[in-house]
């Protein structure tokens, strides 16, 4: 089974602040990585899926990178705002015909206004 | 287009009793998913459909959890008995097919409470 991990377990910014999260998955049959915004009482929301080593995408303020060869993955916010208060959850696919994905435990973001 | 859509929202019980959660997904969407949140852990896969049948429920608690999804539609995940660790989020949640690449569509989940 996969272990995938997301550092920090949380984090407080200040309106205006620039912040990046960690995702890490083992890199050994790998085959997509994805990331999401969950919002309190709101689904879980796609931000990025990302397959080729050294893809970066970008969502507004909201960009992204991955390296699958030594297993990991970056989330970016250039300056935060409060409605950017979410957990933000990463999950690894490998290469199978089940699609299944591995969750780390999220990163939980607060902007103070 | 409607979104995968969750119920009960909220539900509270006693343990040892029983609870069903019901979801729909989005509509062609042939890849079912249920997912259990812990609170501080990641969302863990219990049982994965594909149109009518199961593709992975390796972590699915079988001696108190049943999932089905007839017709290859709607879903109902089931709970009996409940204990006190089944407190969480369940997530449901829906893809056009088993590809890991392809994006997961989440339901607002059913937050349960086993008191």
């Amino acid at each position: 089974i996969l272990n995938v991990e997301q550092s920090p377990q949380s984090l407080h910014v200040q309106e205006g602040d620039s912040t990046n999260f960690t995702c890490s998955f083992p890199s050994s049959n790998f085959y997509a990585l994805h990331w999401y915004r969950w919002e309190t009482a709101k689904s879980p929301e796609a931000l990025f899926v990302m397959t080729l080593n050294g893809d970066e995408k970008k969502k507004g303020r909201i960009s992204a990178t991955l390296n699958t060869k030594e297993g990991y993955s970056y989330l970016y916010i250039k300056g935060s705002q409060p409605e950017d208060s979410a957990t933000y959850l990463c999950a690894s696919g490998i290469a199978s015909n089940t699609g299944k994905l591995i969750f780390g435990q999220g990163t939980t973001l607060q902007v103070k206004p | 287009e409607a979104g995968v859509a969750q119920s009960p929202r909220y539900k509270i019980i006693e343990k040892r009793q029983s609870v069903a959660f019901w979801c729909n997904p989005i509509s062609g969407h042939a890849t079912l998913y249920w997912y259990q949140q812990i609170l501080g852990q990641g969302p863990k896969l219990l049982i994965q459909f594909q149109n009518n049948g199961v593709v992975d429920d390796s972590q699915l608690p079988k001696d108190r959890f049943s999932a089905e999804r007839l017709k290859g539609v709607d879903s109902t995940l089931k709970i009996q008995p409940a204990k006190l660790e089944d407190s969480a989020v369940y997530l449901c949640a829906s893809s056009r097919g088993p590809d890991s690449g392809n994006t997961i569509y989440f339901g607002e989940g059913s937050w349960l409470t086993v008191v």
